[in-house]
């Protein structure tokens, strides 16, 4: 059962443009979503994220928008640059409860999209 | 700073063979820990994660095992690999309780041969 599910497996846009990456999830418990960078044998590193409360949130080139009731978020790259190819995947994050301290958290992948961006 | 080790960076084991993978978290308390792995031409595959020591989440069924032994070490485990085990092994780690990014470390090339 995919509970993060990025539909696109590849996307290829010119320099200079507008890359849009989108993710869809089904878990309403979903409280944080986040998107990661990933360049091949390297680990994912982090971009961006936005909390379940907020619709919208902007660092630069990057801005996340997410579409609660449509369970829907989406990652804008403006203007795309090369450096910018990578594999990019959106993650959902939900609580789960701790003995101790009462509180963690679960991040759940989507598969990826593989943004290729060109001169 | 928060610092993750990982390793080995690469290995390449025969089938029936056991693994063992370690991960250590430095300057943090407390994490929320994790193995992922990223199979060919696949997406990142939750395969356990830990909110403390002794507890511990497994996600899909498999061939493979996590222990926690101390606060900030995960180990990944298996007795008998299978071909099917080969891939791309990360660890990570967040801060709870939530609203926070995990970091992941750079990742074991396991194959099986």
């Amino acid at each position: 059962d995919q509970q993060v599910k990025q539909n696109s497996p590849s996307l290829s846009v010119q320099e200079g443009r507008i890359s849009i990456l989108n993710c869809d999830y089904t878990n309403s418990m979903f409280d944080y979503f986040l998107w990661y960078k990933k360049y091949p044998a390297e680990g994912p590193t982090f971009l961006i994220s936005i909390s379940s409360i907020k619709d919208k949130n902007e660092d630069g080139r990057f801005t996340v928008f997410l579409n609660k009731s449509a369970k829907h978020l989406s990652l804008h790259i403006v203007p795309s640059q090369p450096g910018d190819s990578a594999v990019y995947f959106c993650a959902a994050s939900h609580p789960v409860r701790k003995r101790l301290t009462g509180g963690g958290n679960k991040l759940t992948f989507g598969t990826g999209t593989q943004l290729k961006v060109e001169l | 700073s928060q610092t993750i080790h990982q390793w080995p960076a690469t290995l390449v084991q025969p089938v029936g063979s056991p693994l063992s993978l370690e991960c250590t978290v430095e300057g943090t308390s407390n994490p929320n820990l994790y193995w992922y792995r990223q199979a060919a031409g696949r997406g990142l595959q939750l395969l356990f994660y830990s909110v403390g020591i002794g507890q511990i989440s497994s996600e899909v069924p498999q061939n493979l095992s996590a222990s926690r032994p101390q606060d900030r070490q995960f180990i990944l485990s298996s007795k008998k690999l299978l071909l099917s085990d080969s891939g791309f092994y990360l660890c990570a780690w967040s801060t709870g309780p939530t609203y926070t990014e995990a970091f992941f470390g750079q990742g074991t090339r396991l194959t099986v041969v």
